[in-house]
């Protein structure tokens, strides 16, 4: 398997302008995970999925993070518009059945800069 | 709420020498508990998991970790210290669905 593969690697963008990080898990996982990680705050959950269903969204810092999940192979975690502060790496993963009991599997990370 | 401690955002170990992470977690209910690793520029990993069955689990790569409530602890072993362990190690704690990572142990191993 290819493991969770997430696109792109590195987005540098200029604030304001829309950014959307994609994401696919591993083929038959049920659960699909989005995190940030920065510096200031370490790894956050930020929204995960069940079956294409978002379930807990509370870790999404504002209305403008937005994510959906519109089959079982693709995810997007889209920022509009962006600031400075959104600079990190976002990570996406995925668990076969157990959800947050489960092993997790996440991708290489995509690290934004947003001048 | 929960939290995860983690004890020393940096340790330094000769190779060959044991290597000690500490985490702690805050609940009286005792939650699913994780390590994971993270190689640079890499997404983490799981190095091993605790799910309420023995009380010491074996993972990967040579590490375990014993859970232990009446300390509330899950600390991360290795007796010996490899130069590829370098990492930085996150312990992580799901408790009634709600998942927290901590804030890492970055591992130095020194020749």
């Amino acid at each position: 398997d290819a493991g969770v593969i997430q696109s792109p690697r590195h987005e540098v963008t200029e604030m304001g302008q829309e950014v959307t990080l994609r994401c696919k898990p591993i083929s038959g996982h049920d659960y699909l995970f989005w995190y940030r990680q920065t510096m200031m705050r370490g790894l956050e959950l930020l929204i995960y999925f069940n079956n294409n269903v978002p379930i807990d969204d509370s870790g999404m810092p504002e209305d403008r993070f937005s994510a959906k999940m519109p089959n079982a192979s693709f995810s997007t975690l889209k920022i509009q518009p962006s600031e400075p502060r959104d600079s990190a790496v976002y990570f996406c993963a995925s668990s076969p059945r157990g959800g947050l009991a489960d092993t997790q599997y996440f991708g290489p990370g995509t690290r934004l800069t947003v001048l | 709420a929960q939290s995860v401690t983690q004890l020393g955002s940096h340790v330094s170990v000769s190779e060959g020498a044991l290597v000690l992470l500490r985490c702690n977690y805050s609940s009286s209910v005792p939650p699913y508990l994780f390590w994971y690793v993270q190689y640079p520029n890499q997404g983490l990993q799981l190095l091993l998991k605790y799910t309420s069955a023995a009380t010491l689990v074996k993972g990967i790569n040579g590490f375990e970790a014993e859970f232990k409530k009446s300390e509330t602890s899950f600390h991360l072993t290795k007796p010996s210290a490899h130069m590829s362990d370098a990492a930085e190690y996150f312990c992580a704690v799901n408790h009634f669905n709600k998942f927290y990572f901590g804030s890492g142990t970055k591992l130095n191993v020194k020749p």
